[in-house]
């Protein structure tokens, strides 16, 4: 079975560009999550899918980051103007139901670097 | 005040060892308690849920004490490949997820 897939792995800006990340989530999977793991600390969710309905986006910088899904299935979360401390790895998670016992599975991330 | 707090370690423990980590969390009402794992610069796995009888996967237990707001993961006859961030993960009504900082964990020969 195909993982979550996301692109680019890597992506170097400089402060006040825009940039796009985007993520496929396991076939047939409802959910899909956006995280952001700045270095040394533990993933913290921005927003939350459930097929093309945000469910949460309480924790998402709404003034410079948005995000779409809108055929429920791929989605783009996008970072306009990016910030020094947007530098980060962007996580996209998808789980098959909206349970909260659904196991996530992640993708391998978008490293962001902002200079 | 943090919703999952976990001490960073760095744990170094040596082959065959036992060691625990402690996860606290601070909303009552959380609902599904999990342990992920991290390998350097690569994405979290799930490792294991967290029941309230607590439950054990070969050499790793979690505990869960809902009175103490605590989890726990018992790492039982460490092993080089157990070396690894272990995140924990707390799910509040609504589908919220909070994951702690992680606890680094290194096995030595």
């Amino acid at each position: 079975e195909a993982g979550v897939a996301q692109s680019p792995r890597y992506k170097i800006i400089e402060k006040r560009q825009s940039v796009a990340f985007w993520c496929n989530p396991i076939s047939g999977h409802a959910t899909l999550y956006w995280y952001q793991q700045i270095l040394g600390q533990g993933p913290k969710l921005l927003i939350q899918f459930q097929n093309n309905g945000v469910v949460d986006d309480s924790q998402l910088p709404k003034d410079r980051f948005s995000a779409e899904r809108l055929k429920g299935v791929d989605s783009t979360l996008k970072i306009q103007p990016a910030k020094l401390e947007d530098s980060a790895v962007y996580l996209c998670a998808s789980s098959l139901g909206t349970g909260n016992t659904d196991t996530q599975y992640f993708g391998p991330g978008t490293r962001l670097t902002v200079l | 005040r943090k919703e999952v707090e976990q001490d960073p370690g760095p744990f170094n423990v040596p082959e065959g060892a036992t060691v625990a980590f402690n996860c606290t969390y601070s909303n009552s009402a959380s609902q599904s308690f999990f342990w992920y794992r991290q390998d350097c610069r690569k994405e979290p796995k799930l490792l294991m849920s967290v029941y309230s009888s607590g439950n054990e996967d070969g050499r790793f237990t979690a505990q869960l004490n809902r009175a103490s707001q605590y989890i726990s993961l018992l790492i039982r006859d460490s092993k080089l490949s157990d070396s690894a961030t272990y995140l924990c993960v707390v799910n509040y009504i609504g589908n919220q997820f909070y994951f702690g900082t992680g606890t680094s964990l290194t096995v030595i020969p």
